[in-house]
């Protein structure tokens, strides 16, 4: 099991640019998660799928946030345009869904975003 | 929603000493469970342990132990003979029943000085 894999690992943009950001949850994994880590605002929930489908969008911070989840193997987070508030670790994260309960969250090694 | 709140923004302690690390969280529902991850130097989130609200059993694993107390909202975790390894960012995080992602706390930053 190759776990949550996350590219690029690390981005530097400039500002104005747009970003997007790739996620492979784990194989059978229904629920995919991501979150924003800062030292202010330390880790935050930004959006999350069941089934490919966004279940709650509520933190992502504004519209110039877009999460997609075309399909179970694959989803991006975009960012357009990027600003330099934006800069942080982006983390996806992978669990077996609302169907199987409350499960383990296995986390990506992480996107670190630079928007210069 | 959860809420969580981990007081102790840092600790140091010297190699071999135990250490607790606190969590206290607020919570409406009746069935909920509370996570523990670590995020070491390099910056990935491990996860540790998992408690479901129904079971007040303390834990033990190796040098960790957990203990939770349903009266006090609190889900303390503590390392036994620490060492230098155990250095890292620990969160501790609820979840509701609905598998809804989990609410991290602000993390306690342990150092383990040699």
């Amino acid at each position: 099991d190759a776990g949550v894999i996350q590219s690029p690992r690390h981005e530097v943009t400039e500002m104005g640019q747009e970003v997007t950001l790739r996620c492979k949850p784990i194989s059978g994994h229904n629920s995919l998660f991501w979150y924003r880590q800062t030292m202010m605002r330390g880790l935050e929930l930004l959006i999350y799928f069941n089934n490919n489908v966004p279940i709650d969008d509520s933190g992502m911070p504004e519209d110039r946030f877009s999460a997609k989840m075309p399909n179970a193997s694959f989803s991006t987070l975009k960012i357009q345009p990027s600003e330099p508030r934006d800069s942080a670790v982006y983390f996806c994260a992978s669990d077996k869904g609302r169907e199987a309960g409350a499960n383990v969250l296995t986390f990506g090694a992480g996107s670190r975003l630079t928007v210069l | 929603a959860q809420k969580v709140t981990q007081a102790q923004t840092e600790i140091s302690v010297v190699e071999k000493e135990d250490v607790t690390l606190d969590c206290v969280y607020e919570t409406r529902d009746t069935t909920y469970y509370l996570f523990w991850y670590k995020q070491p130097p390099s910056g990935e989130l491990v996860f540790l342990i998992r408690r479901n609200s129904f079971d007040e059993q303390n834990e033990i694993s190796g040098r960790y132990s957990w203990n939770f107390q349903k009266s006090t909202s609190s889900f303390n975790f503590t390392i036994t003979a620490s060492q230098v390894v155990d250095s890292a960012v620990y969160f501790c995080a609820p979840s509701g029943g609905g598998a809804d992602g989990l609410t991290f706390g602000k993390g306690t930053h342990l150092i383990i000085q040699p």
